[in-house]
């Protein structure tokens, strides 16, 4: 089965340092992977995804995320964080049900990322 | 810009009642999908539709049941609430396609207290 792993509850980072945020993967076949944000009381919102192609991947807000297929790794980076950038971040993995012919996505625990002045 | 709206941000229900969570998404997407979110459990699926009137179980559908009589309606329905299933409820919605997006896109949130 598909799944991601999230291996850190919780990233602290200083205002204008680079950030990462880990997301390791399992899958069998092609890897699609997505990142998500999700603000203080507010619903999820699409950072970025790696379907094919380039292995470095950009998306909203500055945010880049570097697919690595030996290390079964896609990383959340950004060079400069900044403080609104705190919130909940979640890796996910699209999983395709054979049985019931559909796609769905599988999402890690979330990565909670602290960027302090 | 997709929107996708849930009927409430904030409820509280008593053990016992029949809950329902409604969720509107005006970009004719063909997919729908309800998750909870628990900390430390990330997002879990309970249903999806992936057109009207069908339905398919997801990885926690115990305690739950779903509706979805319009394309751009998607209803959660919790029929005996129990205080495990006081939890944040997401709803999303995306688009199919012959090479799919797999995108997803979601509602704020319904916030939701069983006592």
């Amino acid at each position: 089965a598909q799944s991601v792993a999230q291996p850190e509850d919780q990233v602290n980072v200083a205002e204008g340092n680079p950030l990462t945020v880990k997301c390791t993967y399992s899958v069998s076949g092609n890897p699609y992977l997505f990142w998500y944000v999700q603000y203080p009381n507010r619903g999820l919102q699409f950072l970025l995804k790696y379907i094919t192609g380039d292995n470095l991947v950009k998306g909203s807000y500055g945010f880049e995320a570097e697919f690595n297929k030996s290390q079964t790794s896609f990383h959340l980076k950004k060079p400069s964080a900044l403080v609104s950038d705190s919130a909940l971040y979640f890796c996910a993995v699209r999983d395709w049900v054979i049985s019931g012919g559909y796609n769905k996505l599988i999402f890690g625990a979330g990565t909670r990322l602290a960027v302090h002045p | 810009d997709v929107k996708v709206t849930q009927s409430s941000r904030y409820l509280v229900k008593r053990t016992g009642e029949k809950v329902f969570l409604e969720c509107v998404q005006d970009m004719d997407h063909e997919n729908m999908f309800w998750y909870r979110q628990d900390p430390g459990l990330g997002l879990r699926l309970i249903y999806f539709s992936y057109d009207v009137k069908m339905k398919e179980k997801g990885d926690i559908p115990e305690g739950y049941s779903v509706s979805r009589e319009k394309k751009e309606r998607f209803s959660l329905i919790l029929e005996s609430a129990s205080t495990n299933q006081t939890s944040m409820y997401l709803c999303a919605s995306s688009p199919e396609g012959q090479y799919p997006n797999y995108e997803q896109y979601f509602g704020p949130g319904t916030r939701l207290t069983v006592t």
